[in-house]
């Protein structure tokens, strides 16, 4: 079955203590992405890798890294979480080109709370 | 810089009745996306339609329409029929193709529906 995977699904911790959040996808893609979702504002894409060790800053890069070391995995690293990045992230993938039509594959969601 | 707007954050609908959620959009590109996903409160994405800006005719998918008028730049999208199971997050997104950013989408802020039995 064609899936994006995320783990954990869910993870409380506290500030500056380092975690990640691992994505990855069986299909094949070149693209990936990470989102975020917070409310009023829709989900805003954090980081993106377009292929093995090709990644660049999304919309909303601060207090995040990634790795591309893989073709089938994003692994989403915070090195010093702090409670404004309490939020619900969503990794994604999508097979390249610039038609529009290829819709992205969305992951289960990983819902993060940092006290 | 592209930009979603969904003006409705909330809205009811009796079940069995049909609804229209708003979308407009800015874009300078030619060529672009318009997709819709539904967000149940599990919290899973699901892609629901999706009009290129070239199609002439708009999107359908079962109980899902788009009304795209690309002159207004709008995208809404009509469920029919409303079910129970209808009741989520629905989010507007678009896809430019100028964009490369790894086939970056950028969503509005999203519309909760609650249908009512």
């Amino acid at each position: 079955e064609a899936q994006v995977t995320q783990n954990p699904r869910y993870l409380i911790t506290v500030t500056g203590k380092k975690l990640t959040v691992t994505c990855s996808q069986n299909m094949n893609h070149e693209y990936m992405s990470w989102y975020r979702q917070d409310p009023g504002l829709g989900l805003r894409q954090i980081y993106y890798s377009m292929n093995v060790e090709v990644t660049d800053k999304g919309d909303v890069p601060e207090g995040y890294k990634v790795s591309r070391k893989e073709k089938r995995n994003f692994p989403l690293i915070l090195e010093s979480p702090s409670p404004n990045q309490t939020s619900l992230y969503f990794c994604a993938s999508s097979p390249p080109g610039g038609r529009p039509s290829y819709e992205q594959y969305f992951g289960p969601g990983t819902r993060l709370t940092v006290t | 810089a592209q930009k979603i707007t969904q003006t409705q954050p909330g809205m009811f609908v009796q079940e069995k009745e049909a609804v229209t959620l708003d979308c407009t959009y800015d874009t300078s590109d030619q060529s672009y996306g318009l997709f819709w996903y539904k967000q149940p409160s599990s919290g899973e994405m699901i892609f629901l339609i999706y009009q290129g800006s070239y199609d002439e005719q708009n999107a359908t998918e079962g109980r899902y329409s788009l009304n795209f008028q690309k002159a207004r730049k709008s995208a809404n999208l009509v469920i029919s029929a409303s079910q129970l199971g209808d009741s989520a997050m629905y989010f507007c997104a678009m896809r430019d193709r100028s964009k490369a950013a790894g086939n970056k989408l950028t969503f509005g802020g999203g519309t909760r529906v609650l249908v009512k039995p």
